[in-house]
């Protein structure tokens, strides 16, 4: 069975600081790995995914992810974090290979105060 | 493009009543997921469509829940009769591929309140 933990429910951190929101996963098989976010009142947005090769991958509005193997994790970073992060972000995992549908974590709240 | 598109965005209505959520994919996209992220919890996966078939049900709370694709285009879930651990907010997702590579699209979710 596939598994997604966020340790943190909230994640609280000023204006200009860099960000991390945890991730770490439990999966039978190489993983596919993705963080999406949710905006007040918006819908689930992709930011970005691992799927292979490097294991720092780049997403949208400045945000990055390490896929870390041998630790099961892929953290959410940012170097600079704005007001306007401030959402909801979800980590999900599912199989590289075969059937398998998108598990997600709980969701950790990022609060970036000015 | 239009991106998944969901109707409505809230609903309120009464333990033992009816409710039908609508879901548009992108177009050109077989498959479609229903998701459900009850407060507080992970958003849990309910079903996926491969055009009108249901390639996987087993996320389905019970039998009050069903959904549909008629011609592989738009799909409903209907819940009923509806409870209140019904609530939460129902995301609909498309995609080309089941694969993966490119993740899903989400649709901005109808947020289902049952009182």
């Amino acid at each position: 069975a596939q598994s997604v933990a966020q340790p943190e429910d909230q994640v609280n951190v000023a204006e200009g600081n860099p960000l991390t929101v945890k991730c770490t996963y439990s999966v039978s098989g190489n993983p596919y790995l993705f963080w999406y976010v949710q905006y007040p009142n918006r819908g689930l947005q992709f930011l970005l995914k691992y799927i292979t090769g490097d294991n720092l991958v780049k997403g949208s509005y400045g945000f990055e992810a390490e896929f870390n193997k041998s630790q099961t994790s892929f953290h959410l970073k940012k170097p600079s974090a704005l007001v306007s992060d401030s959402a909801l972000y979800f980590c999900a995992v599912r199989l590289a290979s075969g059937y398998s549908t998108l598990t997600f974590g709980k969701g950790t709240m990022l609060l970036v105060s000015p | 493009e239009a991106g998944v598109t969901q109707f409505p965005s809230h609903s309120v209505i009464e333990k033992g009543q009816t409710v039908t959520l609508r879901c548009d994919p992108i177009s050109g996209h077989d498959n479609l997921y229903w998701y459900r992220r009850v407060m507080g919890k992970e958003i849990k996966f309910l079903l996926h469509f491969v055009k009108e078939s249901k390639q996987d049900e087993s996320g389905m709370p019970n039998n009050r829940f069903l959904a549909e694709r008629t011609g592989g285009t738009y799909s409903t879930l209907k819940v009923q009769p509806a409870e209140l651990e019904d609530s939460g907010v129902y995301f609909c997702a498309s995609s080309q591929d089941n694969r993966g590579a490119g993740g899903a699209f989400f649709g901005q979710g109808t947020r289902l309140t049952v009182v």
